[in-house]
C-alpha cells in the first residue's frame, strides 16, 4: 500500500535555530497536512495545503511556521526560530480529496519526525 | 470553538475482557473517523461513519454513530494484546479535510 514518508525520523536542534521537516505525500493525493503531537497528548492540526497554497491553518501555525511544496513530490514544514515548546512529534498526512473538498476523506499519516528543541 | 471529547483517557483490561471508548462532539458532525495509534507509531485509519445511527463492524470491533451525529463509540469484544494502543476519534473541521481529534483512549491489555 502507498505510504507517506517523512524525514528525518528524529531531529535535535538548539532553541532559535531553523528546522525543515520533510514529507513525501502519496503521489495521487491532492490534500496535504501537518499535525503535531506533544508526548502523550492529542493530535493537533497545524495546516492544510491544496493546489499549492495553504487552505486552512490553526492558531498554532503562527508566523514562525511555513509550508512549501518545492517540487512535485516533497512537502515541507519550516520552523524559523524554534522554541522549547515546539518539541513534539510532527506528522505529515495526505488525503485523496476530490476537487475543492476533502470532507469524508481518510487521512494517511507518515511515521512522524520527533523534534527535540534544547 | 469545536471540541471533541473522549472518555476514558486510560483503560486497563485483562485479555479477553471487553473495552469501550466514547466520543462526544460539541457540534453535529458530517462524519466521524476512528484512528488507532500503536505505541511509538502513527495514527492509522480504522473506519469512517457517515449516517445517523450507523453501526459498522470490523471483526471484534464495533463502531456506532449516534442518532444526532454528535457522539460515537468503539467497542472491542474479547480484547487481545494486539489491541494495545491509543484509539482516537476525529471529526472534520471545514471542507479541506482537516480533522479535530479527541484526546484518545489509551488501552493496555494484560495477558
Amino acid at each position: 500500500e502507498p505510504e507517506v514518508t517523512q524525514t528525518p525520523s528524529h531531529q535535535v536542534t538548539q532553541m532559535g535555530q531553523e528546522v525543515i521537516l520533510r514529507c513525501v505525500p502519496i503521489s495521487n493525493h491532492l490534500y496535504f497536512y501537518w499535525y503535531r503531537q506533544i508526548l502523550g497528548q492529542k493530535v493537533e492540526f497545524l495546516v492544510s495545503f491544496y493546489n499549492n497554497e495553504i487552505s486552512e491553518k490553526s492558531e498554532i501555525f503562527d508566523d514562525q511556521f511555513s509550508v512549501e511544496r518545492p517540487d512535485g513530490s516533497n512537502f515541507t514544514l519550516k520552523i524559523r526560530s524554534t522554541k522549547l515548546e515546539d518539541s513534539a512529534m510532527y506528522f505529515c498526512a495526505s488525503s485523496r480529496g476530490s476537487g475543492q473538498a476533502a470532507t469524508n476523506e481518510k487521512l494517511f499519516f507518515g511515521s512522524g519526525t520527533q523534534l527535540s528543541v534544547l | 470553538g469545536q471540541q471533541v471529547m473522549q472518555i476514558p483517557q486510560y483503560q486497563h483490561v485483562q485479555e479477553g475482557e471487553d473495552f469501550t471508548t466514547y466520543c462526544n462532539s460539541s457540534t453535529t458532525l458530517s462524519n466521524i473517523q476512528w484512528y488507532k495509534q500503536r505505541p511509538g507509531g502513527h495514527p492509522v485509519f480504522l473506519i469512517q461513519l457517515v449516517k445517523s445511527g450507523e453501526v459498522k463492524k470490523q471483526k471484534r470491533l464495533t463502531f456506532q454513530f449516534g442518532e444526532a451525529k454528535k457522539n460515537s463509540s468503539l467497542h472491542i469484544t474479547a480484547t487481545q494484546t494486539t489491541d494495545v494502543g491509543t484509539y482516537f476519534c476525529a471529526g472534520p473541521v471545514g471542507s479541506q479535510g482537516n480533522l479535530i481529534f479527541g484526546k484518545g483512549t489509551k488501552l493496555s491489555v494484560k495477558p
